[in-house]
This record gives structure tokens, C-alpha cells and sequence, in this order.
């Protein structure tokens, strides 16, 4: 079956510091893997996406990495802001249908 | 025009009536979906369509009816919905890579429906 699991499911930091969201994946065939921001209330926007090959992306303050073998991928917040609050979801694609995580709620607070 | 829309952004309705969800994308995206979210969950996938053509049905009730009437909108018509139906209903849209994978799906804000 496939599967996404994120970690932690929520957290708390302050306002400039860093974060790293983590997401581990069991599935195949695999085709890519992306991160999205959700604001409460609306549309899922994408803040990276990364096939196979790629074990770093960058967008801003944010920076995803994966590794295909051990089937990991984080997301790391740079100098974070009131704005970044929000949840952070984990999407891997193989076929036709995306996997999501639950998600990450993180919450910056001044 | 890099966005897909979605009105109305909040619809309640009762059990009874006939309501219908609008989703709209100028990108030339050929690929459209329908997803309900219920709070702090992943979406979960309801209709893919294809080429204006409904290629996807994970297996939703016959209370959901979609319908493709051209390339840049998608419709979803609702009746007889329960309250366990109240969902935030997300549409999203990307184009079609060969062999069926999919590339970056691109989210409507969505519209809040609640159910009484």
C-alpha cells in the first residue's frame, strides 16, 4: 500500500528561526515528490517538486532534499515568519494518483 | 492566467436541494480533478478527468455528479448530500504527462460546504 508519513504532526517555533519537516514515503513506482503549503481554509500551493534525480530544490526560504534510496524527504524553513504558518504537506506522485501526508501544522509566533 | 478558481468560495445547503460547485483553469491544463478535505486531513481524490473526459472514479457516491463541459471548467453537482459531506471541495488541474503520471497539480482555493 501506498503510504506518506510526516513528522512532527505539529510544532510550535518562533519567529526567525529555523525548522526541518520530515517525510518519509513507501511508494511505487515513483515518479516525484512535492511540497505544498496550505493556508486553513484554502488550496494547497506547491512550493517544490523533485523527481528521481534531484536531491535538492530550493523556493525562497524553503528547501526540500530527498533520498530516493532510503525513501526520505524534509523540508527545511529558513528565518521563518508570521506568514509561514500554515501546514505543510507531503504529496509523492507514482501513477495516476497522488499519496498525501497528513501534513505538518506549523505555527509561528512572534 | 496561472490560477484555477472556484466559486462559490462557501455554500451551505440542506438535504434536499441541488446545488453545484464550479471550477475554472486558463492554463491549458487538459487534466482536472475534484478532491474533499475534510479538517486537518489530506485531501482525498474524487474524479479525474482527461481530455474533458472522466478517466477517474474513486468509487464516490452517485450524489456527486461531475461534468466536463469544455477544456477550462469543471463542474460538480451535488444533491441529496448528507452532513457528513460538509468538506472543504478542492479542484485542481495540471497537464497530463504520457504514461498516465501526472505533473505539478495546481489547487483551486476551494469552496466550504456545509451540509444541514
Amino acid at each position: 500500500k501506498n503510504q506518506v508519513e510526516q513528522s512532527p504532526q505539529s510544532l510550535i517555533i518562533l519567529e526567525g528561526k529555523n525548522c526541518t519537516l520530515q517525510c518519509n514515503y513507501t511508494v511505487s513506482p515513483f515518479s516525484n515528490l512535492r511540497w505544498y503549503k496550505q493556508d486553513t481554509g484554502r488550496g494547497p500551493v506547491s512550493l517544490t517538486i523533485m523527481t528521481f534525480s534531484e536531491n535538492t530544490k530550493s523556493n525562497g526560504r524553503y528547501t526540500a532534499t530527498l533520498d530516493a534510496d532510503t525513501k526520505q524527504s524534509s523540508l527545511h524553513i529558513t528565518a521563518s515568519q508570521l506568514s509561514d504558518s500554515a501546514s505543510y504537506i507531503c504529496v509523492v506522485s507514482g501513477s495516476y494518483k497522488l499519496s498525501f501526508g497528513a501534513g505538518t501544522t506549523v505555527t509561528v509566533r512572534a | 492566467d496561472t490560477e484555477v478558481t472556484q466559486t462559490p468560495k462557501h455554500l451551505v445547503m440542506g438535504m434536499t436541494n441541488k446545488k453545484s460547485l464550479k471550477c475554472e483553469q486558463h492554463m491549458g491544463h487538459r487534466a482536472m480533478y475534484w478532491y474533499k478535505q475534510k479538517a486537518k486531513k489530506p485531501p482525498e481524490l474524487m474524479f479525474v478527468y482527461s481530455y474533458e473526459k472522466l478517466s477517474i472514479n474513486e468509487s464516490v457516491p452517485s450524489r456527486f455528479s461531475p461534468e466536463c463541459p469544455n477544456s477550462s471548467l469543471l463542474n460538480l453537482h451535488l444533491h441529496a448530500l448528507q452532513p457528513e459531506d460538509s468538506a472543504l471541495y478542492l479542484c485542481a488541474s495540471s497537464p497530463p504527462l504520457a504514461g498516465g503520471s501526472t505533473d505539478t497539480q495546481y489547487f483551486g482555493p476551494g469552496t466550504r460546504l456545509t451540509v444541514l
